[in-house]
């Protein structure tokens, strides 16, 4: 069955970076794409941006634009997000989710909480 | 961006309550739209694409309509593990959007 396993909490100081993974089974991330999605404290969901296995396209919001990079590894069959520069309001819980062609994100992964503070 | 508004923001409802939630669009997003529940301390969990057609293995008191920029999310008939907050998401245009969310919970 799919399944999506991310890695574990992590504290950062502000300006640090932070690379969060995901790693699937049941299916192949070559055959598909992902998005990252974060929800900070108390908030709603809040889309980082996507990347697609099929061809590397990416596409990320404008709030992290130039800081972040998502790639796949497919030998693991791992997802990874990198977020740079990090500040106090990037804290939240960041998901990866299975999401074909940056539309529906249909499995998730359990999250990650990211805290930064100094 | 596409704003997506939800109402209302929590509601209270009885075992066996029909209980509806609206998502509104900023604009209009055709049936592009997908509904979340999500548990505490839980990632969302996808019940509902393209506006009406229930995910795999979702209970079909679940349900959904609508299109262009008015939608609906109903459960016809409220149990006790509905208790969780549900989001709208359009997929029409990134950067995907959510609404602010609806909290059920059980009077």
């Amino acid at each position: 069955q799919v399944q999506l396993v991310q890695s574990g909490a992590e504290v950062k100081k502000p300006g640090a970076s932070v690379k969060v993974s995901c790693k699937a089974s049941g299916f192949s991330f070559t055959n598909y794409g992902t998005s990252w999605v974060r929800q900070a404290p108390g908030q709603g969901p809040e889309w980082v941006g996507w990347f697609s296995g099929y061809n590397g396209n990416t596409n990320y919001a404008q709030k992290v634009q130039g800081r972040v990079t998502m790639t796949i590894d497919t030998s693991t069959n791992t997802a990874y997000m990198e977020l740079r520069s990090l500040r106090s309001d990037d804290t939240a819980v960041y998901y990866c989710a299975r999401d074909e062609v940056g539309a529906t994100l249909d499995y998730w992964g359990q999250g990650t909480l990211v805290t930064v503070s100094s | 961006d596409i704003q997506m508004t939800q109402s209302p923001s929590s509601l209270s409802a009885s075992v066996g309550d029909r209980v509806t939630i609206t998502c509104q669009a900023s604009q209009d997003i055709s049936n592009y739209l997908n509904w979340y529940q999500q548990k505490p301390g839980k990632a969302p969990k996808l019940l509902i694409y393209d506006a009406s057609n229930l995910g795999t293995g979702v209970p079909l008191r679940f349900s959904g309509r609508g299109s262009g920029t008015d939608f609906t999310f109903t459960i016809s008939n409220l149990q006790p593990e509905d208790i969780a907050t549900y989001y709208c998401q359009q997929y029409d245009n990134l950067p995907l959007t959510f609404g602010g969310g609806t909290k059920v919970e059980i009077k």
